[in-house]
């Protein structure tokens, strides 16, 4: 079935510095992924979507600047969490559509954030 | 009105009995269904895919689906304590295709 790899999956980092996460579809091209955060006891809120070769879409209330999407290539798409704050941590977790063959959307382990 | 609802429970069943999770959306555009399984600290993990009103079965899950009412609902039959988790509904968004999720219902199986 799909696979889509995320790394890391635990990252402490301190305030103001930046973050990268990354996420890989390892047997299935992307062209679209999605990323979410979710803290505690509560849902998954998609916070923008990542295309391939074009600018990320982001949700209502996304700061774009904040949170650095880039896909530059069919397997890989990058969510960056720039000038960091302990409001930010939470946890990470990108999905894609999976390859053909597969139902739903497949999701990444998630990247646990803690910004300290 | 939320996109999609779920009473957050927590909801208790006895082993071997049948748990029902319920589920609604307010978006009528929405066209494609999904129950994820999501353990604590873990990232969620699809069960079933609905897509047509009626039932659709896999092993011991059956996915409802009602359009007309908007709603859709996950039966477990034969609860195991590994069926302990938080299932999280979701909804494609009818505008643009992408997925929301609802809060989750934390299921908790009595052994």
């Amino acid at each position: 079935g799909a696979v889509v790899s995320q790394h890391p999956s635990r990252v402490i980092c301190k305030s103001g510095t930046s973050v990268k996460i990354e996420c890989r579809s390892l047997d299935f091209q992307a062209t679209t992924m999605f990323w979410y955060r979710q803290f505690p006891k509560q849902s998954l809120m998609l916070m923008a979507t990542s295309n391939e070769g074009s600018k990320a879409t982001y949700e209502q209330g996304v700061e774009k600047d904040k949170f650095l999407i880039n896909h530059a290539s069919l397997t890989l798409s990058t969510l960056t969490v720039t000038s960091a704050h302990p409001e930010d941590s939470s946890f990470y977790i990108c999905s894609a559509r999976g390859g053909q063959g597969t139902d739903g959307y497949t999701f990444g382990s998630g990247t646990r954030l803690t910004v300290v | 009105q939320k996109e999609v609802e779920q009473n957050s429970g927590p909801l208790s069943v006895p082993e071997g009995a049948i748990a029902s999770l319920n589920c609604t959306y307010s978006d009528r555009g929405s066209q494609s269904f999904f129950w994820y399984r999501q353990y604590s600290g873990k990232s969620p993990e699809l069960i079933m895919s609905i897509y047509s009103n009626g039932d659709k079965e896999d092993g011991r899950f059956t996915a409802q689906l009602n359009k007309a009412s908007q709603y859709v609902s996950l039966l477990i039959r034969d609860s195991q304590p590994s069926d302990s988790a938080t299932y999280l509904c979701a909804v494609n968004r009818g505008r643009d295709d992408k997925i929301i999720f609802g809060k989750g219902t934390r299921l908790h199986i009595l052994p």
